[in-house]
């Protein structure tokens, strides 16, 4: 089946600098790939989606990239305030009517 | 929209006891998926349905848990008898179709003693 392979697990940034979070997964009939956002105590949260038919998605300061050939993801901050400090969560949904499989997450701390 | 409603939002029993939790899914989604979340094992898929039906119960850790749907806009998971490394924080999450975005409620922290 499916599996998401996610890196870092953990990252430290400093306010201001940006933020890459990468993902690969090995089902090349995977077509959809979102990323959720999980701050303390608080339920995973959808941020930016991307399908398999864009290469890149922008939302103000958050960007998703994908290269479908080496199936990988990313996922990209850019202005780090201290608000995006969160566990990162992507996602993939496989071929066949099967739901998404997720990363492990990443841990983001923003330093003021 | 009210979104996913989970209850209740915290949850505290002793080793032995039955755990009911309750999931309300979003108005005309028809998957409903369950989770858990701890430290250690991240974020676990436990159980999903679509259109009320379990699909997959793999991820169910034993016998002890259980997973019911018995209508569109019900689900509970049971725990019986708990254990204390059953402590974690449960989501329900629901979506479209099953294989489409994910919206997730705001969890049950369990802790048994």
């Amino acid at each position: 089946g499916e599996n998401v392979e996610q890196h870092p697990s953990t990252l430290s940034v400093q306010e201001g600098d940006s933020a890459v979070i990468k993902c690969t997964y090995s089902d090349s009939a995977s077509n959809y790939f979102p990323w959720y956002k999980q701050e303390l105590g608080k339920r995973p949260q959808l941020i930016i989606d991307i399908r398999s038919n864009v290469g890149e998605k922008k939302d103000q300061r958050i960007a998703v990239t994908l290269n479908k050939t080496a199936k990988h993801f990313s996922l990209h901050i850019t202005e780090t305030q201290p608000e995006d400090s969160a566990v990162y969560f992507c996602a993939a949904i496989p071929s066949g009517n099967t739901p998404l499989v997720f990363g492990k997450g990443t841990r983001l701390s923003v330093i003021a | 929209d009210a979104g996913v409603i989970q209850s209740p939002r915290h949850e505290v029993t002793e080793m032995g006891q039955e755990v009911t939790l309750r999931c309300k899914p979003i108005s005309g989604h028809n998957s409903l998926f369950w989770y858990r979340q701890t430290m250690m094992r991240g974020l676990e898929l436990l159980i999903y349905f679509n259109n009320n039906v379990p699909i997959d119960d793999s991820g169910m850790p034993e016998d002890r848990f259980s997973a019911k749907m018995p209508n569109a806009s019900f689900s509970t998971l049971k725990i019986q008898p708990s254990e204390p490394r059953d402590s974690a924080v449960y989501f329900c999450a629901s979506s479209y179709q099953g294989t489409d975005t994910q919206y997730f409620g705001p969890g049950t922290r369990l802790t048994v003693l």
